[in-house]
Formats: structure tokens, C-alpha cells, sequence
């Protein structure tokens, strides 16, 4: 079946570091990789997405390139902020006609200091 | 700009007790799903649901039940909480087009005495 492992937290940086956290899966066929961000209080939003081998997603000044061949989606940023403290979940899908479940990884805690 | 909408936020339960955790979302989406939230588990599926009147099983649906009477609501009831079900509750919803995009609400913080 569909996994997928995160690295443990919490990944404790000072403001202006470079952040990698590391997400890899397994999964039958060609699944789409997401990394969602949930904020302290609030629901998980999507942050990016990509949907084939070689794709990179990118959004607010966070990127993850879908690595095929060592099954990856590394999340990076070049320089992190205090506002992006925050919970990290990497996730799957299956790209189907129709609806289809995500499955999570366990989320990487991310705690930034000034 | 309600977007998903959680209710209660927080609730404290013996075991035994029932309860309904209400979700309600505004942005006409097909697709929703109910999740729990652990911690070093991260999120698991309970139920969801791809239209009015139709709902299936996730990965974890025992001890909870769902209905779909309208495209707006989707309820979670608990039927005889136990503390194993001690967690956060979370509900999403999305669309055919976009269904990976999901849009979270902001909780439901539920511990079983």
C-alpha cells in the first residue's frame, strides 16, 4: 500500500536558515505529491503540489522537486522566517478520475526563532 | 468567507456519552471527509463522502457514523465515545476537479474521560 515517512522534529532553526525536510514514499504507480502546512490553531492547507516525476512545485518561497528514482519530495527554503513555524505534512495521492484519499506522512514540526 | 466550519471547537466527554461534531462548508464543494488527528500519527481517514447521500469508509471508521443529507453539512457522530477516541477532529472538504486540494477546518479538540 500508499506510505509515506517525514523526518521527526521538531527541526528547531534561527531566522534566515536554510530548511530541508525530508519526505519519502512508497506507492503503487504514479501517484501526486503534496506538501500540506497546518498552522498552531487552524486546519492543514495545501501549500504545493506536483504531479509527475521531474515536477517542481513552489510556493511562498518554499520548493520540492518530485524525484522519481529515489522516491522523494524533499520540502526546502532558502531562508526561513519566524512566521513559518509550523507543522510540515508530506502526502500522496493516487491521480485518478474522481475522488481519491491522501495519505498523510506523521508531519515534521518546524520551530523558527529571531 | 467562511470556507469549512468546525463546531464545537473544544469538548470534554465521559466514555459512553454520544455527541455530533458538526462540519459545515459554504464553497458548494462535492467531496468531504472527516479526519483524525494524533499525535506521531498523523492524520487518518474516518468517513467520507463524494455527494448528498453517499457516504463510505476510511481507514479508521469504527465507533463513528456519518450522514450526508445535504452538500453544505456532513456530521460526525460518535455513538458511545471512548477514550481511544481522544483526538482532533478535523473536516475537509474539496472538489472533483481540484479533489487533492482539500480545505481544512480549523478543528475539533474532543477528549473522552
Amino acid at each position: 500500500g500508499n506510505s509515506v515517512t517525514q523526518m521527526e522534529g521538531p527541526v528547531t532553526l534561527s531566522e534566515e536558515a536554510f530548511l530541508t525536510i525530508n519526505c519519502t514514499y512508497t506507492a503503487t504507480g504514479y501517484p501526486s505529491l503534496f506538501w500540506y502546512v497546518q498552522y498552531p490553531g487552524e486546519g492543514l492547507q495545501l501549500l504545493l503540489k506536483a504531479t509527475k516525476a521531474d515536477d517542481k512545485g513552489s510556493n511562498k518561497g518554499f520548493e520540492a522537486t518530485y524525484r522519481k528514482e529515489t522516491t522523494s519530495f524533499h520540502l526546502e527554503k532558502g531562508s526561513v522566517q519566524v512566521s513559518d513555524s509550523a507543522v510540515y505534512f508530506c502526502a500522496l495521492g493516487p491521480r485518478v478520475k474522481g475522488y481519491s484519499t491522501l495519505t498523510f506522512g506523521k508531519g515534521t514540526m518546524l520551530l523558527v526563532s529571531p | 468567507n467562511a470556507g469549512v466550519t468546525q463546531t464545537p471547537k473544544f469538548q470534554v466527554l465521559k466514555t459512553g456519552q454520544s455527541m455530533t461534531l458538526q462540519c459545515a462548508q459554504d464553497m458548494n464543494h462535492e467531496y468531504m471527509s472527516w479526519y483524525r488527528q494524533d499525535p506521531g500519527m498523523g492524520l487518518r481517514l474516518i468517513h467520507y463522502s463524494v455527494g448528498a447521500g453517499i457516504t463510505d469508509q476510511g481507514e479508521v471508521p469504527n465507533g463513528y457514523n456519518v450522514s450526508r443529507s445535504t452538500t453544505e453539512d456532513f456530521p460526525l457522530r460518535l455513538l458511545s465515545a471512548a477514550p481511544s477516541q481522544t483526538s482532533v477532529y478535523f473536516c475537509a472538504s474539496s472538489t472533483p476537479g481540484q479533489n487533492e486540494k482539500l480545505f481544512f477546518g480549523s478543528g475539533t479538540q474532543l477528549s473522552v474521560l
